[in-house]
């Protein structure tokens, strides 16, 4: 019954590495987000896409980027992990018209060292 | 852009009673205000949402106030149940959801 799943729920990176974090969807939506779960700061959006090959910033880009090739894989890339970017992940999805709601993943927790 | 505060971070209540959670935005063009619950190790789910053009929702115990005016929000749950337990967030939206801050509730026996 998982509709969004996120590859990794644990990830243990080291400073200046390359993190690859995968998110699928098969409820065939148009619209995907990651967002970063911190205690105290709630929900912030990194990154979202409407459709293919399509990436908007979100309110904390910094750091990231997103890539986009099929409408059902939205990733999210660290260019070179930094400790404060140690976080909870989550990605979700929704379509693109109606009530926007979300559907999120289960979450990647990345603690980098 | 849109910001969020939501108020209290932390709320104890015993279990009977009602709990009561408030959220204020600061982009009058706001249309849709969502909450959500995150209990424990689990996903965000959405348990009941808004519109802008409703003062008001209910869905079993569970209800929302929206006050345009003023630019809050309210989440209403009463006969709380140790099930309640968990995190909840109010988000609003103009163009993309912004959330707010969490309030974790903590309902005692």
């Amino acid at each position: 019954d998982v509709k969004v799943t996120q590859s990794s729920r644990y990830l243990v990176k080291r400073t200046g590495e390359k993190v690859f974090l995968e998110c699928v969807q098969d409820m065939d939506h148009e619209n995907m987000f990651w967002y970063r779960q911190d205690p105290g700061l709630g929900l912030r959006l990194i990154y979202f896409s409407y459709d293919v090959k399509m990436k908007e910033k979100g309110d904390i880009p910094e750091g990231y980027s997103v890539s986009r090739e099929k409408k059902e894989r939205f990733s999210l890339i660290l260019e070179s992990a930094s400790t404060n970017q140690t976080s909870m992940y989550l990605c979700a999805s929704s379509l693109a018209s109606g009530a926007n709601v979300l559907t999120f993943g289960a979450g990647s927790r990345l603690t980098v060292l | 852009g849109e910001n969020v505060e939501q108020h209290p971070s932390t709320l104890s209540v015993q279990e009977g009673d009602s709990a009561v959670i408030k959220c204020t935005y600061s982009d009058s063009a706001s249309n849709y205000f969502p909450w959500y619950k995150q209990e424990l190790g689990k996903r965000p789910q959405l348990i009941i949402d808004i519109r802008s053009n409703v003062g008001e929702k209910k869905d079993q115990r569970i209800a929302v106030t929206l006050n345009k005016t003023a630019k809050h929000f309210s989440l209403h749950i009463t006969e709380t149940q140790p099930e309640d337990s968990a995190v909840y967030f109010c988000a609003a939206k103009v163009a993309e959801l912004t959330f707010g801050t969490g309030t974790r509730l903590q309902v005692t026996l």
